[in-house]
């Protein structure tokens, strides 16, 4: 069955940089986007931008442009989500979800459990 | 950017009741939408898509209609296990967008 599997939880000073991981399997890992969405504590959910794993090509939410940066290792079948100059804001869930192969884009059919990021002095 | 609104924000109802939840959209999107369900401390799982295609593996009790600007996600009778978190999102476009998600809790 389809699965994405995520690194663990991270706490960060404000300024610094993370890097979360999410380990695909199940699937082909070059046959679909991975997007990531994070939810702050008590909040909804925010797009943050897709990674397409066969050609490596990006898009991000204008919101995180030059602040994001997704990868991918098809090595490993493993996509990567970095986010730098993090501040106490950034702090919440970061999901990756695969995206379903449909005649509309933007579907999420599985999504990883979920990696803590807590940006804190 | 398409803005979803949904409402109610919250809503307290029984076991067995009918629900309905809508989300409406700043500008039309034909039927580009997409249900999703959340329960605390667990991601996000797809129900509907596409305005009203069930997603596979989704009880029938769960349906969604609507096209524009206004769409609806109905529950026929609800039962223990959806008292959850439910959310519209914009699909086909970008930036993706995500309602303000409507908690359905046990009067």
């Amino acid at each position: 069955q389809v699965q994405l599997v995520q690194s663990g939880a991270e706490v960060k000073k404000p300024g610094a940089s993370v890097k979360v991981s999410c380990k695909a399997s199940g699937y082909s890992f070059t046959g679909n986007y991975i997007h990531w969405v994070r939810q702050a504590p008590g909040q909804g959910l925010e797009w943050m931008g897709w990674v397409n794993p066969h050609s490596g090509d990006t898009n991000y939410a204008q919101k995180f442009q030059g602040r994001v940066t997704m990868t991918r290792d098809t090595s490993i079948s493993t996509a990567h989500m970095e986010l730098r100059r993090l501040r106490s804001d950034d702090t919440a869930i970061y999901y990756c979800a695969r995206e379903v192969v449909t005649s509309v884009t933007g579907v999420f059919d599985s999504w990883g459990r979920g990696t803590l990021v807590t940006v804190s002095s | 950017d398409i803005q979803l609104t949904q409402s109610p924000s919250f809503l307290s109802a029984s076991v067995g009741d009918r629900v309905t939840i809508t989300c409406r959209a700043s500008q039309g999107t034909g039927t580009d939408l997409a249900w999703y369900q959340q329960k605390p401390g667990k991601a996000p799982n797809l129900l509907i898509y596409a305005a009203s295609t069930l997603q596979s593996g989704v009880p029938s009790r769960f349906s969604g209609s609507g096209s524009g600007t206004e769409f609806t996600l109905t529950i026929s009778s609800l039962q223990p296990e959806d008292f959850a978190v439910y959310y519209c999102q914009r699909l086909n476009s970008y930036p993706l967008t995500f309602g303000g998600g409507t908690k359905v809790e046990i009067k």
